[in-house]
């Protein structure tokens, strides 16, 4: 079946640390970004990527980097400098970056714990 | 710049009542227009979309028409049942933004009581 998987679900660091999320899709979609979320708020996009080797900072990329070695795989790093990283992580791809009409497609996201 | 308002939750509704949650939204040009439906712990999955002005998505019970000049996509469905209970989010595309990325409502928490 056809989708994007996210891992791990959960994963705990301390504070200081780097930690890197996974996001693999299988839908050979072009683009891919990076969301989070937190309790009782929409999604804000971090990054978002609509081919290899290219990508676009989002509205609160400040603590986070990404890499787009692959189309099928767009990793995010959670760095120190980021200063409230505890979230619910979100990714999500589409089709074709350039039409407006395009939905995105969903991970199942990873809740990140820093202590 | 583009934004999008749905109504604070929770809503709490009895089996098989009617639902509605309102969303009104900014952009430039003409976007297109989704809602998204997430279960607990879950991602976000599209519950349905409607890429110009008066057209209506549906799906699952589901509907929203897409007005312009009210610039709303509001989500109805005639009985709901306990299975419904998610949080919702309306959510635009602007043709008129390079990025293409989604633009988010706060989302809408549904409880559905049998």
């Amino acid at each position: 079946d056809g989708g994007i998987t996210q891992s791990p679900k959960y994963l705990f660091r301390k504070e200081g640390q780097n930690v890197t999320l996974s996001c693999e899709q299988n839908l050979n979609h072009d683009a891919m970004y990076w969301y989070r979320q937190d309790p009782g708020q929409g999604l804000r996009l971090i990054y978002y990527s609509q081919i290899v080797n290219d990508f676009q900072k989002g509205d609160i990329a400040e603590g986070y980097s990404v890499s787009r070695e692959k189309k099928e795989s767009f990793p995010l790093t959670v760095t120190s400098a980021q200063k409230n990283p505890t979230a619910f992580y979100l990714c999500a791809s589409s089709q074709t970056p350039g039409q407006a009409y395009d939905e995105q497609y969903f991970g199942p996201g990873t809740r990140l714990t820093v202590t | 710049g583009n934004s999008v308002t749905q109504m604070e939750g929770p809503v709490t509704l009895s089996e098989e009542a009617f639902l509605t949650i309102n969303c009104t939204y900014t952009a430039t040009g003409y976007p297109s227009l989704f809602w998204y439906v997430q279960y607990p712990g879950e991602g976000l999955q599209l519950l349905l979309k409607a890429t110009k002005a008066d057209d209506k998505g549906s799906n699952k019970g589901f509907e929203a028409t897409y007005r312009k000049e009210t610039t709303s996509f509001h989500l109805e469905k005639g009985s709901v049942q306990v299975s419904d209970s998610a949080v919702y989010f309306c959510a635009l595309s602007s043709p008129d933004t390079g990025r293409r990325a989604l633009t988010f409502g706060s989302g809408t928490r549904l409880q559905v009581q049998p």
